[in-house]
């Protein structure tokens, strides 16, 4: 079993959609979650960063996370064709300069005009 | 906000030769940077974690003779794919932590093709 699980896709939505993008994780250690963008053929860009459990809003984006069911997610409101990437969930046991992420294997979005 | 640059951002090399990739942090003192590999279609592998004054701590699996890490400065490391074959053909990301940050922020990415 991987450490982080991510439906793969391809999700296609029509603009202006609510999007649902999910990670479930089994290490209960894991206490900072972040989800990042990747255009195609370029770095990741992080969108959210969240610490334990809870929500948060950015904008157009939610992040939540449910540490009891080791579940998280990435909300998008009012979807547009610029969103369509690939979403990465990545999690982290620790903060700090040293600590590695271990990331999904990425949502592929696709919004349609 | 915070920047990391990758160079080259694209690079072929003949199989046998050895191909250098650079990430710097360009606004941010990055006391540790990591570098991924990326296939097509895949999320991102962490190979080794790179860090300042030290030697890199590499993931199972991951040659370290063959994929050299040196992170001389607070704002360099570079990875070294030694003997490429085309199977190391991959996209190669670097990402830095800053000394008090939690966040990590990624390189551009470069793309190397083994021929």
């Amino acid at each position: 079993q991987k450490e982080v699980e991510q439906d793969p896709g391809p999700l296609s939505v029509p603009e202006g959609a609510i999007v649902s993008l999910n990670c479930t994780y089994s290490n209960s250690a894991f206490q900072y979650f972040m989800w990042y963008r990747q255009y195609s053929r370029k770095g990741p860009e992080l969108l959210m960063y969240t610490y334990s459990s809870g929500n948060k809003e950015d904008g157009r984006f939610t992040a939540q996370v449910d540490k009891s069911s080791k579940y998280i997610s990435l909300f998008i409101r009012d979807s547009q064709p610029s969103d369509s990437a690939t979403y990465l969930c990545a999690m982290s046991e620790y903060g700090g300069a040293t600590n590695k992420l271990i990331f999904g294997t990425g949502t592929l979005l696709a919004v349609q005009p | 906000g915070a920047v990391v640059s990758q160079h080259p951002s694209w690079v072929i090399c003949k199989s046998g030769t050895s191909v250098k990739i650079e990430c710097r942090s360009l606004d941010f003192q990055a006391t540790t940077m990591f570098w991924y590999r990326q296939f097509p279609k895949q999320s991102l592998m962490l190979m080794a974690t790179s860090n300042e004054g030290s030697k890199a701590t590499y993931e199972q699996g991951v040659e370290k003779d063959k994929f050299l890490i040196n992170h001389a400065s607070l704002t360099l490391s570079t990875l070294t794919v030694t003997s490429a074959h085309p199977e190391d053909s991959s996209f190669y990301i670097c990402s830095a932590r800053g000394q008090w940050g939690n966040t990590i922020y990624f390189g551009e990415g470069s793309w190397l093709t083994v021929v």
